[in-house]
């Protein structure tokens, strides 16, 4: 059975910082991985999808790697603004279509 | 609109009643998927279909929980005798093509349902 982990679950940071957070699966055969924000009280909103055959995928400051034989992606986020504290899920897509969730890292970033 | 949206909002409803949650789709995307997700956690998956047929209901936790989307476009997450563990924000998504690795799920703000 797929399990994604993510650590750390709550991050807190000083504005202009890089960080990187990261998330692991147990089972590599999937078809892509998502990373998704999530704000409070609200839906999700996607920022990257690597595919299967990709090692990485980049939008603006974001950066997200894919590691599927060993099992992990990182997602980084260069010079941290205030406007990005928010919940960061990934998520693995299996063979069936559906995602599998990772339960998020709590991202605060001070002004 | 064009995304995926979601009614109503919030719902709350006293344990044993019966709720209706509702899903419209991106216009053209076959696929549609139901998810759940607790308090601190990650969504959970619930129901997929591509078109109007459940593709995989393995994720629906007990009989109680039952989706139709019967012209292949908005669905609707039926709960009969709710109860308070089913608590939870009710998120949807759908995506152009069902089982194709390359297809982005795109998610609606989700229906709040409080069960008191």
């Amino acid at each position: 059975k797929q399990e994604v982990t993510q650590i750390p679950a709550a991050l807190s940071v000083p504005e202009g910082e890089n960080l990187v957070l990261n998330c692991s699966f147990t089972d590599s055969a999937i078809y892509n991985l998502q990373w998704f924000r999530q704000d409070p009280g609200k839906g999700l909103t996607s920022l990257l999808l690597i595919q299967s055959s990709q090692r990485e995928q980049t939008s603006g400051r974001l950066n997200a790697s894919l590691d599927k034989s060993s099992g992990r992606s990182t997602l980084y986020i260069a010079a941290s603004q205030p406007g990005d504290s928010a919940t960061y899920l990934c998520a693995v897509r299996d063979q069936g279509g559906k995602l599998i969730f990772g339960q998020g890292t709590e991202l605060s970033v001070k002004p | 609109g064009a995304g995926v949206s979601q009614t109503p909002s919030n719902k709350v409803t006293e344990k044993g009643k019966y709720v209706e949650l509702r899903c419209d789709p991106i216009s053209g995307h076959t696929a549609l998927y139901w998810y759940r997700q607790s308090l601190g956690q990650g969504p959970e998956f619930l129901i997929y279909f591509q078109g109007t047929g459940a593709a995989d209901d393995s994720g629906l936790p007990n009989d109680r929980f039952f989706a139709v989307r019967p012209e292949g476009s908005v669905s609707t997450l039926k709960i009969q005798r709710t109860e308070r563990g089913d608590s939870a924000v009710y998120l949807c998504a759908s995506s152009q093509m069902g089982s194709l690795s390359y297809n982005e799920q795109f998610f609606g703000p989700g229906t709040r349902l409080t069960v008191l």
